[in-house]
């Protein structure tokens, strides 16, 4: 069955840090889709990236960058110059069958000023 | 255009009552997600329509949860009798069926006493 495991329950950094949040998943699908989704303290769920699973280009959107390798199952998240407005829970997901999502338990991310 | 609507924002109410959360799906969205996010048990997808039918509702935790979907813009997540373990913040999302990234609402925050 589908899983994915995000292992870093918390994550501290200060302002201006590199931060790398890491997502490991399992699937037996030859296609999947792997995704990322912002949760701030606010509470909505925001949708940030979605990968297929035939396309292993890393994806860099202003401070955010995804690295996604197959050799290891891992679809790493990056965000260069952590701002304040950055922390939030950070969930990876994938999809078992077409559409269905499987989220991991969320990574929290503090940036302090 | 708007996203995913959500009400009410907030529920409390007493062990016993019934509790009836709505969403209205993104406009042109013909897939619609309920999830329950709780600490201990992280974001679990508790059903899911596809054109207004019920796909897969093996997340629903027993007979008091039941879900409609009357229409393409509208649907309801109905508690009875409601339990203090229900509490927990329940989100609606939708999809387009041929594209599997889900936006999500605010979500409802459901208390019961």
């Amino acid at each position: 069955a589908q899983k994915v495991t995000q292992a870093q329950t918390e994550i501290s950094v200060v302002e201006k840090e590199d931060v790398t949040l890491d997502c490991v998943y399992e699937t037996r699908d030859t296609t999947y889709y792997l995704f990322w989704y912002k949760q701030p303290p606010s509470g909505e769920l925001v949708f940030l990236i979605r990968r297929n699973s035939f396309d292993e280009q890393n994806e860099i959107s202003g401070r955010y960058s995804w690295n996604f390798q197959k050799s290891t199952s891992s679809f790493n998240f990056t965000i260069t110059a952590s701002q304040v407005v950055d922390s939030a829970v950070y969930f990876c997901a994938t999809n078992t069958g077409f559409q269905k999502l499987v989220f991991g338990t969320g990574t929290r991310l503090l940036v302090s000023p | 255009d708007a996203g995913v609507i959500q009400s009410p924002r907030h529920e409390v109410t007493e062990m016993g009552q019934e509790v009836t959360l709505r969403c209205k799906p993104i406009s042109g969205h013909n897939s619609l997600f309920w999830y329950r996010q709780t600490m201990m048990r992280g974001l679990e997808l508790l059903i899911y329509f596809n054109n207004n039918v019920p796909i897969d509702d093996s997340g629903m935790p027993e007979d008091r949860f039941s879900a409609k979907m009357p229409n393409a813009s509208f649907s309801t997540l109905k508690i009875q009798p409601s339990e203090p373990r229900d509490s927990a913040v329940y989100f609606c999302a939708s999809s387009f069926q041929d594209r599997n990234e889900q936006y999500f609402g605010p979500g409802t925050r459901l208390t019961v006493t």
